[in-house]
C-alpha cells in the first residue's frame, strides 16, 4: 500500500492476556521500527529491523515483549502477560534505509484493563 | 528513556499569529527533525535538518539546527486553524551505529483560535 498500515487500530485486553500487533510497511522498505507512545509523551524507541533480523531490540522494556519480521515485510509485536502499564499507542514506521526519513503508521492504541 | 527538552508544553494563539517552539538536549545530535501529529494519527515529518546552523523552510514553517548541535527551533508564521496539533522535535545521532534511532521531545500542543 501507499503508507504504513497497522492493525488493529484499537485493542482492549484484560490484564494477563497475550496480544499481537501487526505492521505492514511501505512496499520495498527494508528498515522497520516499533515505537511506543504513552499519554502526553513523545514516541520511544522499541526495536529496529533491517530485513528479517532485529538489528537493535534494546528499547524493548522486558522479556514479555517480542517482535518478529519473518519475511522481511510484515512485522508483529507480541506482548505476553499484559499489564496495565503496557497501555499506550504502539507506532510502527518504515524507511528505505536506516539513514532515511521514517514514515509512521497511525498506530495501535492498546488498553489493558 | 531519554527525551529531549521541548518547550513550551502548550500554546493557545489567535489565527494569524506567529508561533515559535524549541528543543534542547544535553547531548549532540547530527540530525534534527520536526514532526506534527494529529489525533489518532502517527507523526508526519515536516522538516529535516542535517547540518549545524542550517535554516530550512517548508511553506510557513521554518526550522533551524543550532550551531552547538544541541538544540533546534521551529517557527510557524501566520498560523491557520489546521496548524492545530502536537509538534514533536526528534534528534538522531550518527555515531556508534545509532543512526536509525530517533529520540523525541514530549511535544508542544498548539491550539489556534479562529
Amino acid at each position: 500500500g501507499a503508507g504504513v498500515s497497522q492493525t488493529p487500530s484499537n485493542k482492549v485486553t484484560e490484564k494477563g492476556k497475550y496480544v499481537e500487533l501487526r505492521c505492514d510497511p511501505i512496499s520495498g522498505h527494508t528498515a522497520l521500527y516499533w515505537y511506543r507512545q504513552s499519554l502526553g509523551q513523545g514516541p520511544e524507541f522499541l526495536i529496529y529491523f533491517q530485513g528479517t533480523g532485529a538489528a537493535d531490540d534494546s528499547g524493548l522494556p522486558n522479556d514479555r515483549f517480542f517482535a518478529v519480521r519473518p519475511e522481511g515485510s510484515v512485522s508483529t509485536l507480541k506482548i505476553q502477560r499484559t499489564e496495565r502499564g503496557d497501555s499506550a499507542v504502539y507506532l510502527c514506521a518504515s524507511s528505505s534505509g536506516a539513514d532515511y526519513g521514517y514514515t509512521f503508521g497511525s498506530g495501535t492504541r492498546l488498553t489493558v484493563v | 528513556g531519554q527525551q529531549l527538552n521541548q518547550s513550551p508544553q502548550s500554546m493557545f494563539i489567535q489565527e494569524g499569529e506567529d508561533v515559535s517552539m524549541n528543543c534542547t538536549s544535553s547531548s549532540i545530535f547530527n540530525t534534527w527533525l520536526w514532526y506534527k501529529q494529529d489525533p489518532g494519527e502517527g507523526p508526519v515529518l515536516l522538516i529535516a535538518l542535517y547540518k549545524a546552523g542550517e535554516l530550512t523552510s517548508n511553506g510557513r514553517l521554518t526550522a533551524q539546527f543550532g550551531i552547538t548541535r544541541k538544540d533546534s527551533f521551529l517557527n510557524i508564521s501566520a498560523s491557520i486553524p489546521s496548524d492545530v496539533g502536537i509538534y514533536f522535535c526528534a534528534g538522531r545521532k550518527s555515531s556508534g551505529g545509532s543512526n536509525y534511532k530517533l529520540t523525541f521531545g514530549k511535544g508542544t500542543l498548539l491550539t489556534v483560535n479562529p
